[in-house]
């Protein structure tokens, strides 16, 4: 069974606006870690945001924020005020409990932000 | 720091020969982990180790695929025999988990990746 599901396979966006980008996951472990990163046309995979399950605060990291909302068990990136630059694939992954290091990605929404 | 080191970034090679990927993991990053991405799968993880030793081989597709860590700076995965439907890109990355106390922020940092073709 997917663990990690983003159901935006694409999407196009405006330079400037806003952007949320989907993902859902499934666990009954009542720890666990949820995280964002970020492939550009080159190939690198760069960490771009983390959100513990005990987190207090949706997490953030300047233009990007995490939309956590544990009983829908969503865990949305948001993006505020898109640049050209952003266009890429962008991957949630979910890390189970606290012992295990096992992370696993969900398939990605590719990003494009239009001039 | 030089980050996760992979080798070789391309390799093209011949149904039937054998692949062997390398990876060098961060000076004090005791998990490391491999992955494959294709266009139809995504990014599947393959086989990780904690302290050098394999703590899940699961997503290893078949017995043609095989890891190991023999110290901490240094993995392989080998691919014997290779068939074309291996070819992808295969990510090999680190973090400073697997001590079973980890606050669960440990991030993962990827290599540049090689890419497989298999002809």
């Amino acid at each position: 069974a997917q663990k990690i599901t983003q159901t935006q396979p694409g999407m196009f966006v405006q330079e400037k606006e806003a952007v949320t980008l989907d993902c859902t996951y499934d666990t009954s472990d009542p720890s666990y870690g949820l995280f964002w990163y970020k492939q550009p046309s080159s190939g690198e995979m760069i960490f771009l945001i983390y959100q513990g399950s005990y987190d207090q605060q949706n997490a953030t990291e300047g233009r990007y924020s995490l939309n956590f909302q544990k009983a829908r068990k969503s865990a949305n990136l948001v993006i505020s005020a898109s640049q050209l630059g952003d266009s890429a694939m962008y991957f949630c992954a979910m890390r189970e409990g606290r012992r295990d290091d096992k992370i696993i990605f969900g398939k990605g929404t590719r990003l494009h932000i239009l001039p | 720091d030089a980050g996760v080191i992979q080798s070789p970034r391309h390799e093209v090679t011949e149904m039937g020969q054998e692949v062997t990927l390398r990876c060098k993991p961060i000076s004090g990053h005791n998990s490391l982990f491999w992955y494959r991405q294709t266009m139809m799968r995504g990014l599947e993880l393959l086989i990780y180790f904690n302290n050098n030793v394999p703590i899940d081989d699961s997503g290893m597709p078949e017995d043609r695929f095989s890891a190991k860590m023999p110290n901490a700076s240094f993995s392989t995965l080998k691919i014997q025999p290779s068939e074309p439907r291996d070819s992808a890109v295969y990510f090999c990355a680190s973090s400073s988990g697997g001590n079973g106390q980890g606050s669960g922020a440990n991030v993962l940092t990827f290599g540049a990746g090689s890419r497989l073709t298999v002809l």
